[in-house]
């Protein structure tokens, strides 16, 4: 079957650094997009892992390990404007990407 | 265009109705996805379609929901005899090939589709 989960909020302060894991169990996997999506906005293409690692954009990076089903989003030096739902979604070779009910980051001054 | 419009913007509607969303992606982009949220959810997925064809429509609720893309570059989510559990964004989005490739889904606006 298929599942994808994060952590359903997370909470940080300015100039931090935070972490939203992601682990799925996806049929015909074929890698792990990041997109993040502000209050009434549409959702906008962070980062994608297609091999094991680390991909890395500028204060954002995200990591993936396919042998894990586990991957991470790592957000660096967070600004206020980083509040916003942040969604890992896996791809199929089929082409087709699963969105779950993301994690909502909430930056503090 | 420069990026992926989606129209209306906002629908209001009664239970029962017929409705029309449309989706302009960018051009030349061959692949376009529809998906509906929820207030407080991700992105739920409704259908695939590579050129005109659909891939993948294992995300249509049931078949009161329909999606045509006749030229391979517009596409037009039909939903019948609408009901009040039809209220949602509907996000459609496009990329370049689709498939088992890297390529990035751009995101259009959304319409927000409210049935009363």
């Amino acid at each position: 079957g298929q599942s994808l989960e994060q952590p359903s909020e997370v909470t940080a302060v300015e100039g931090a650094i935070v972490q939203i894991n992601c682990t799925y169990q996806t049929s015909g996997f074929y890698g792990l997009s990041w997109y993040q999506q502000h209050d009434g906005g549409a959702p906008t293409f962070l980062s994608y892992n297609g091999l094991d690692g680390l991909e890395e954009t500028g204060r954002f990076s995200s990591f993936l390990s396919r042998s894990d089903s586990y991957g991470y989003l790592l957000l660096q030096e967070l600004q206020m404007k980083d509040s916003a739902s942040y969604f890992c979604a896996p791809r199929t070779t089929a082409g087709k990407s699963t969105f779950g009910d993301g994690t909502t980051l909430t930056v503090k001054p | 265009g420069a990026g992926v419009s989606q129209t209306p913007s906002n629908k209001v509607t009664e239970k029962g109705k017929y409705v029309e969303l449309r989706c302009d992606p960018i051009s030349g982009h061959t692949a376009l996805y529809w998906y509906r949220q929820s207030l407080g959810q991700g992105p739920e997925f409704l259908i695939y379609f590579q050129g005109t064809g659909a891939a993948d429509d294992s995300g249509l609720p049931n078949d009161r929901f329909f999606a045509v893309r006749p030229e391979g570059s517009v596409s037009t989510l039909k939903i019948q005899r609408t009901e009040r559990g039809d209220s949602a964004v509907y996000l459609c989005a496009s990329s370049l090939q689709g498939g088992a490739t890297t390529d990035t889904q751009y995101f259009g606006p959304g319409t927000r589709l409210t049935v009363l």
